[in-house]
């Protein structure tokens, strides 16, 4: 497609319900990113896909977070169990190589209530 | 560790004045800077990167290494400039963009 595209746009959850968010990332970009973005708490890293390799996922802050990158394209961010401090934009953003920059998609708007 | 500070959180000025928001890092090897928008209801976007040294809808920034500094300034704000502004930065590596907390830059009439 023409950007990174983020499925749902807005998802209202249920405490201690999982959830999946989804990003299309621009076809033929091999970095992948999630950030999450908290009122007042800028962007926080989440997890880092590049190519095959193994992903960075220093970010993620509890092991009910995790994330998935199939064939290199689509990636998957899996929150278990959620909780009201997991209210926040998830951002996905992809990127082509070093120096580019990175384009971001529009968000995830998550509630958790 | 990577560490990027924006110590404003917000910043006013009047349309025809000019603008400066900070960005400080902190990184021990060489850095690529960044400086991202995001406008009211908009997705994040890319304004600036260090390496291109180009000037975006009137914004410059320079990579300042002794002062560790990457200042995005604009000699005459106009309403429209009013958004969300990030400074990030990498590693040569390409790895893990890190952002600051962000400044809010509201230009009045």
């Amino acid at each position: 497609g023409a950007g990174v595209s983020q499925s749902p746009s807005n998802k209202v959850t249920e405490k201690g319900k999982d959830v999946e968010l989804r990003c299309d990332p621009i076809s033929g970009h091999t970095a992948l990113y999630w950030y999450r973005q908290s009122l007042g708490q800028g962007l926080e890293f989440l997890i880092y896909f590049q190519g095959n390799s193994a992903p960075d996922k220093s970010g993620l802050p509890s092991d009910r977070f995790s994330a998935e990158r199939t064939g290199g394209s689509v990636s998957t961010l899996t929150i278990q169990r959620t909780q009201q401090e997991d209210s926040a934009v998830y951002l996905c953003a992809s990127g082509a190589g070093q120096g580019y920059g990175y384009t971001f998609g529009s968000g995830t708007r998550l509630t958790v209530v | 560790a990577q560490r990027v500070t924006q110590p404003e959180k917000l910043l006013s000025v009047f349309k025809g004045a000019p603008v400066e928001l900070k960005c400080n890092y902190s990184y021990s090897g060489s850095p690529e800077l960044f400086w991202y928008v995001q406008y009211s209801r908009q997705r994040l976007q890319l304004l600036l990167r260090h390496i291109s040294r180009e000037s975006i809808k009137g914004f410059t920034a320079d990579l300042n290494k002794g002062e560790t500094s990457f200042h995005l300034k604009k000699p005459f704000a106009q309403e429209e400039d009013s958004a969300m502004y990030y400074c990030a930065l990498s590693n040569t590596g390409f790895q893990k963009l890190v952002f600051g907390t962000g400044t809010r830059l509201l230009v009045s009439p």
